[in-house]
Order: C-alpha cells, then structure tokens, then sequence
C-alpha cells in the first residue's frame, strides 16, 4: 500500500512568516510530486511540481525533495492571510496507469 | 475550470436510489478520474479511466460503476445510493496521469 503522510494540523502562522508543510512517502519508486491547495468549499488546484532532488522556487513558494528521506516540502514565505487553505501532497510513483497518491492535507492559517 | 463540467452540482436523493454523476471535459484528455472526499479522510479514489472504455477501480469502488464511451465524458454511478455515499464527489483530468486538474464538485446527499 503506498502512503504518503502529511500533518493535519491546523498550522497557524503569523502574517509575514514562513510556513513549512511537510509529506512522507512510502514508495522509494515514486518520481513526481506534487503540491496541491484547496480553498475551504471549493477543488484542489495545483501550485507546484517537483521531480529533482533540490529546491524549486515558484514566486513566493518553494517545493523541497530529498528522495534519499522520501521527503518534500513546500515553503511559503511572506505567508498572507489568503494562503490560509489546505495543502495537498500528491505522488506519482509511475506504476502502469496508477494515479497519484494524495495524502490527507494540511490546513494552513495564516493570522493577521 | 481547465474546461472540465461537473453535473450536477448538488444533489439530494433518498436511499436506494440509482445515481449518476456526470464529469465532461473539453481539454481532450486521456485520463478522467472520480473521487470523493470527506472530513477526515482527504481525497480517495473511486475509479479512473486511461481511456475509452478502459477503466480500473480505486481504493472505494465498492458500491459505484463509471463508464467512458466518449473520451469527453465520464459517468459515475450509485447503483443504489446510500447514507455513507453522501459526499463531494470531484472529477478530475489529466494529460499523462501526472498533474490532474478537477473540476467544481459534486455536493451529493442521500437521505
């Protein structure tokens, strides 16, 4: 069963700090990552991929990999009260036609 | 949405009815996927397509049948809808089975 893990939080962070969300997986094949954030009553959207051990800044978002720990991450700096979402880790570990994993997703708050 | 239709957008149904979702994309996309997704339990897969009428099962298929006969559209149905079915069912779409784009949701209770 391949998993990928993430903390449910709530992550509360102040306005203008930097959040850090963090998923473990099972599956030493995986080879695409993904970060997805939904809104409260509305769909996943995707904000970032990563496939290179490494950082990948995008804006104000950094997505993290180290294989080697089967880790990522996802940074937000100069977090702003509309980042205040929940965060969605997805892998691809391209098994056939497999889909992504997701893990559960964690609520970010960023306080004013 | 990426051009991809969710239909409806909200249903109220009763016990033991049949059900059928439906999910339409313009984008022409190989991959289509149903999910649901409730407090607790994040996103879990239903079933998914990688083609016409090529389709497999998710970790929850028990209890629903999808259909693809066009590569536009897929159809997901409760064949005899029951409480623990009531959720928000999302489609989603993909190019290569990598980054998947969904659409609005599905608000689905069953009385």
């Amino acid at each position: 069963q391949k998993e990928v893990e993430q903390n449910s939080g709530p992550l509360s962070v102040p306005e203008g700090a930097i959040a850090s969300l963090n998923c473990t997986y099972s599956d030493r094949g995986s080879q695409s990552f993904f970060w997805y954030r939904q809104y409260s009553g509305k769909s996943p959207e995707l904000i970032m991929s990563i496939y290179s051990n490494g950082d990948k800044e995008d804006g104000r978002f950094t997505a993290q990999l180290n294989k080697a720990s089967q880790y990522v991450s996802l940074l937000i700096r100069d977090s702003q009260p509309s980042d205040s979402a929940t965060y969605l880790c997805a892998v691809n570990s391209y098994s056939g036609n497999t889909p992504l994993v997701f893990g559960k997703g964690t609520r970010l708050s960023v306080i004013a | 949405d990426a051009g991809i239709t969710q239909s409806p957008r909200h249903k109220v149904t009763e016990t033991g009815t049949p059900v059928t979702l439906r999910c339409h994309q313009t984008e022409n996309h190989r991959y289509m996927y149903w999910y649901r997704q409730d407090p607790g339990h994040g996103l879990r897969l239903i079933h998914y397509s990688y083609g016409v009428k090529d389709t497999d099962k998710g970790e929850v298929s028990d209890g629903y049948s999808v259909s693809r006969s066009k590569t536009e559209d897929f159809l997901l149905t409760l064949e005899s809808a029951t409480s623990s079915q009531t959720s928000v069912y999302f489609c989603a779409i993909s190019w290569e089975n990598e980054k998947l784009f969904f659409g609005s949701g599905t608000q689905l209770s069953v009385l």
